[in-house]
């Protein structure tokens, strides 16, 4: 069956710029969590949302950003006034549960100017 | 804090030849324990897990990893290593009682040489 699809697979903006991202995890699953990945480094968690809402939070580096999942499928990582500390790939992962295996989408590599 | 250490860089190994990866991990509950293998411009692929039960676990592509728990180990191995192996592979923990979050190490990149 169809993955964890991610869009855009690129996103490469300016400083200061409003950047939005995607993520459609694996149909049925109700868990989806969103990593942020630098460079040499291991994936870092961000947001956990059970259903709809925001389940776990605490990995949000600041204000800037925010995630949605309004009817609890898509979701949608958003990040205001980009800055250049905010490049690295966005990666998002789904699972049946909370205490399933997560599976990985391919990422989005998102560059700031 | 829980955390997962991955030693090593890099692992060099022919082909043909048994091929381990280390991880270590620092958590203060029971252990959930991943591994993950990424190719170049793809995601994170699921190798195989621990939860409990059984410390030898068996996964994809021939993959094995033992869960010691005196040295709070869960190394990655194989009997027969092949080019294709050659990926960056990430272990992860989660907690028993919150396992809302994978914590991931560094990574370590296997090169497995003809």
């Amino acid at each position: 069956g169809a993955g964890v699809s991610q869009t855009p697979s690129n996103k490469v903006t300016e400083k200061g710029k409003y950047v939005e991202l995607r993520c459609d995890p694996i149909s049925g699953h109700t868990a989806l969590y969103w990593y942020r990945q630098s460079l040499g480094q291991g994936p870092e968690f961000l947001i956990y949302f059970q259903g709809t809402g925001a389940a776990d939070d605490s990995g949000l580096p600041n204000d800037r950003f925010f995630a949605v999942r309004p009817e609890g499928s898509v979701s949608t990582l958003k990040i205001q006034r980009t800055e250049r500390g905010d490049s690295a790939v966005y990666l998002c992962a789904s699972s049946p549960d909370v205490r399933d295996t997560q599976y990985f989408g391919p990422g989005t590599r998102l560059t700031v100017l | 804090a829980q955390s997962v250490a991955q030693p090593e860089d890099q692992v060099n190994v022919a082909e043909g030849n048994p091929l381990t990866v280390k991880c270590t991990y620092s958590v203060s509950g029971n252990p959930y324990l991943f591994w993950y293998v990424q190719y170049p411009n793809r995601g994170l692929q699921f190798l195989l897990k621990y939860i409990t039960g059984d410390n030898l676990v068996k996964g994809s592509y021939g993959f094995e990893a033992e869960f010691n728990k005196s040295q709070t180990s869960f190394h990655l191995k194989k009997p027969s290593a092949l080019v294709s192996d050659s990926a960056l592979y990430f272990c992860a923990v989660s907690l028993s009682y919150n396992t809302d979050k994978l914590i991931f190490g560094t990574g370590t990149r296997l090169q497995v040489f003809p």
